[in-house]
């Protein structure tokens, strides 16, 4: 399958401070990203739904203005937790796929990024 | 947004044997899609199986297959001759071409094998 790049793998950051994460398709052109939220021992919670040069689709309860979604070129999207606290303390995962990817319902996954506020 | 139930947040089985994990969902709609993902302790996702609701048949992966019974709004996954590295997190997902293209994803099951 294709590989989804997720970088950093493991941050730590100070309450708050801004922190970016990044999530790159190397061998296929992304038109459409997903970024969960999963807590520890639980269920992947989709938070915003991004379309490359479109703004993203947040879902209900998700703060846009907390969480920047950035998903400016095919190859890259990026999701900014401004001014974390350590509420915000979480693993954070995005997966990525092409319109005919899509159609096939197949999304390819990061290896997610664990951020912990201090 | 959609429902997905998993009811057993933890299972066992055996090395060899044969294990079930379950999965119902809620859904007013009539064209979907179904999907079982496995999270190894590494965090990465992998796809096992998926399932069109539009078809009969149940899917079927090597040592995976499905039951879908889709008028009950269930969606199981049987793992035969379970293996030890079939320890992992599993997710149950849904996902309808009307609703944006997102994925819902069940609360999980821990499923264990035992040596």
């Amino acid at each position: 399958g294709a590989v989804v790049s997720q970088h950093p793998s493991w941050v730590i950051c100070k309450s708050g401070t801004s922190v970016k994460i990044e999530c790159r398709s190397l061998d296929f052109q992304a038109t459409t990203m997903f970024w969960y939220r999963q807590f520890p021992k639980q269920s992947l919670m989709l938070m915003a739904t991004s379309n490359e040069g479109s703004k993203a689709t947040y879902e209900q309860g998700v703060e846009k203005d907390k969480f920047l979604i950035n998903h400016a070129s095919l190859t890259l999207s990026t999701l900014t937790v401004t001014s974390a606290h350590p509420e915000d303390s979480s693993f954070y995962i995005c997966s990525a796929s092409s319109w005919d990817v899509l159609a096939k319902n197949i999304q390819y996954f990061g290896a997610g990024t664990r951020l912990s506020v201090l | 947004a959609q429902t997905v139930t998993q009811s057993q947040p933890e299972m066992s089985v055996q090395e060899a044997e044969t294990v079930t994990l379950s999965c119902t969902y809620d859904t007013s709609e009539s064209d979907y899609y179904l999907f079982w993902y496995k999270q190894p302790p590494s965090r990465q996702m992998i796809l096992v199986i998926r399932q069109e609701a539009y078809k009969q048949q149940n899917a079927t992966e090597n040592r995976f297959s499905v039951n879908f019974q889709k008028a009950a709004k269930s969606f199981s996954l049987k793992i035969s001759d379970s293996q030890l590295g079939d320890a992992a997190m599993y997710f149950c997902a849904y996902r309808s071409p009307n609703t944006g293209n997102q994925f819902y994803f069940g609360t999980g099951t821990s499923l264990t094998v035992i040596p």
